[in-house]
C-alpha cells in the first residue's frame, strides 16, 4: 500500500534560518505529491504540489522537487519567518482509473516553530 | 465567503450520545471527504463521496455514518459516542477524485467525548 514518511519533529528554528523537511514515499502507480500546511486552529491548506517526476512545486518561498529515483519530496525554504510556524504534512495521491484508491495518504506531520 | 464550512466548531458530549457534524462546500466540487485528526496530529481519511456516491470507506466503525443529501453537503453522524472518538474531524472537497486535484479543507470540528 501507499505510505508517506516524514522526518521526526518538532523543529525549532530562528528567523531567517534555512529549512529542510524530509519526506519519502512508497506508492504503486504514478502518484502526485503534495505539501499541506496547517496553521494553529485552522484546517489544512495546500502549500505546493508536483504531479510528475522532476517537477518542482513552489509557493511562498517554499520549494519541493519530485524525485522518483529517491522517492522523495523534501520541502525547503531559504529563510523562514515567524509566520511560517505551523504543522507541515507531506501527502501523496495515486491516480487510478476506478477511483478506489484515489485518496490522499498523509505523513505524520511535523511541527515547525520559528523564533524571532 | 467560506469555501468549506463545518458546524459546529466545538462539540462536547457524553459517552453514549449520538451527534452529527455538518459540512457544506460552495466550490461546486464533485467529491467530498471526512478525515479524523488525532491528538498527535495524525490525519486519516474516513470516507469519500463522489457525486453523492460512497467511494471510499476506510476501516471505520459502523457507528459512523456519512450522509450526502446533495453534492454540496456531506454530513457525519456518530452513534453511541466513545472516549476514543475524541479528535478533530475535517471535511474536505475536491474537483473530481483525488489524483492531482487539490483538496480544500474546512476549519475542523473538535469533538470531545467525556
Amino acid at each position: 500500500g501507499n505510505s508517506v514518511t516524514q522526518m521526526e519533529g518538532p523543529v525549532t528554528l530562528s528567523e531567517e534560518a534555512f529549512l529542510t523537511i524530509n519526506c519519502t514515499y512508497t506508492a504503486t502507480g504514478y502518484p502526485s505529491l503534495f505539501w499541506y500546511v496547517q496553521y494553529p486552529g485552522e484546517g489544512l491548506q495546500l502549500l505546493l504540489k508536483a504531479t510528475k517526476a522532476d517537477d518542482k512545486g513552489s509557493n511562498k518561498g517554499f520549494e519541493a522537487t519530485y524525485r522518483k529515483e529517491t522517492t522523495s519530496f523534501h520541502l525547503e525554504k531559504g529563510s523562514v519567518q515567524v509566520s511560517d510556524s505551523a504543522v507541515y504534512f507531506c501527502a501523496l495521491s495515486d491516480v487510478t482509473r476506478d477511483g478506489a484508491n484515489s485518496k490522499l495518504t498523509f505523513g505524520k506531520g511535523i511541527t515547525l516553530s520559528v523564533r524571532p | 465567503d467560506t469555501a468549506v464550512s463545518q458546524t459546529p466548531k466545538y462539540l462536547v458530549t457524553q459517552m453514549g450520545n449520538d451527534k452529527s457534524i455538518k459540512c457544506e462546500q460552495n466550490l461546486g466540487h464533485d467529491t467530498m471527504y471526512w478525515y479524523k485528526q488525532d491528538s498527535k496530529k495524525f490525519l486519516k481519511i474516513m470516507f469519500s463521496y463522489n457525486n453523492k456516491e460512497l467511494i471510499i470507506n476506510e476501516t471505520v466503525p459502523n457507528r459512523f455514518s456519512p450522509k450526502s443529501p446533495d453534492k454540496a453537503h456531506l454530513n457525519l453522524h456518530i452513534n453511541s459516542l466513545e472516549l476514543g472518538d475524541s479528535a478533530v474531524y475535517f471535511c474536505a472537497s475536491s474537483q473530481g477524485l483525488a489524483g492531482p486535484n487539490e483538496q480544500f479543507f474546512g476549519p475542523g470540528t473538535r469533538l470531545t467525548v467525556l
